[in-house]
């Protein structure tokens, strides 16, 4: 059971370019939707998220859109960089639940230089 | 250390025999998470501690799995039996508090598990 579909797999950019990132969830108790972000041999790490009461969140080049009547998220890298190569993983929590997030599938980003 | 400290970080080790990964969290930190990584997949959750309450086990995937936590700190994640499906990276997080705003989660680098 897949509560939290994320696409696409594996996306290439050029440098500058915008990469984009979308997953789609299904449970409306979800409250907290974080992006994180793992290099090759590192732990994921704690990117950028957001909470349903807003629809966007910046942070640097970094943005979340959310569209809470599509149960949709997304992330967009601006001015894509090749130390942005990397897989990213969205991820949401329900409310007043801290047992877990419940993570997509991830894709694996590459900018190319 | 101040981030998560996972041991061994590689384990190569023959179906049947038994694995302990270990995790060490960031101090202060009262829960502690433990995943699961295969290849091209997602995260999968294993289980969570919560200071000395009852660990939440729902994600175990067989009872030839199973974790501890003492003292509230240290974790150990204990595989018998292993067989080949459960070649994966283990990935240990923790963080302040299991509720709360964020609850942002620190991962280790994890623990590579390789059964041949």
């Amino acid at each position: 059971q897949q509560q939290v579909k994320q696409s696409p797999q594996s996306l290439i950019v050029q440098k500058g370019g915008i990469s984009i990132i979308n997953c789609a969830y299904e449970n409306t108790a979800f409250d907290y939707f974080p992006w994180y972000q793992q290099f090759p041999g590192k732990g994921p790490a704690l990117l950028i998220a957001i909470r349903p009461d807003v629809s966007e969140k910046k942070e640097g080049r970094f943005t979340i859109s959310f569209n809470k009547s599509a149960k949709q998220f997304s992330l967009h890298i601006m001015d894509s960089q090749p130390g942005d190569s990397a897989t990213y993983f969205c991820a949401a929590r329900k409310a007043g639940s801290a047992r877990q997030l419940t993570f997509g599938s991830g894709t694996q980003l590459t900018v190319l230089p | 250390g101040a981030g998560v400290s996972q041991s061994p970080s590689n384990k190569v080790t023959e179906k049947g025999k038994d694995v302990e990964l270990r995790c060490d969290p960031i101090s202060g930190h009262t829960a502690l998470y433990w995943y699961r990584q295969s290849l091209g997949q997602g995260l999968e959750f294993l289980i969570y501690f919560q200071g000395n309450s009852a660990p939440d086990k729902s994600g175990l995937p067989s009872d030839r799995f199973s974790a501890e936590r003492t003292g509230g700190s240290v974790s150990t994640l204990t595989i018998q039996r292993t067989q080949q499906e459960d070649s994966a990276v283990y990935l240990c997080a923790s963080s302040i508090t299991g509720t709360g705003l964020s609850g942002e989660l620190f991962f280790g680098e994890g623990s590579r598990l390789t059964v041949l």
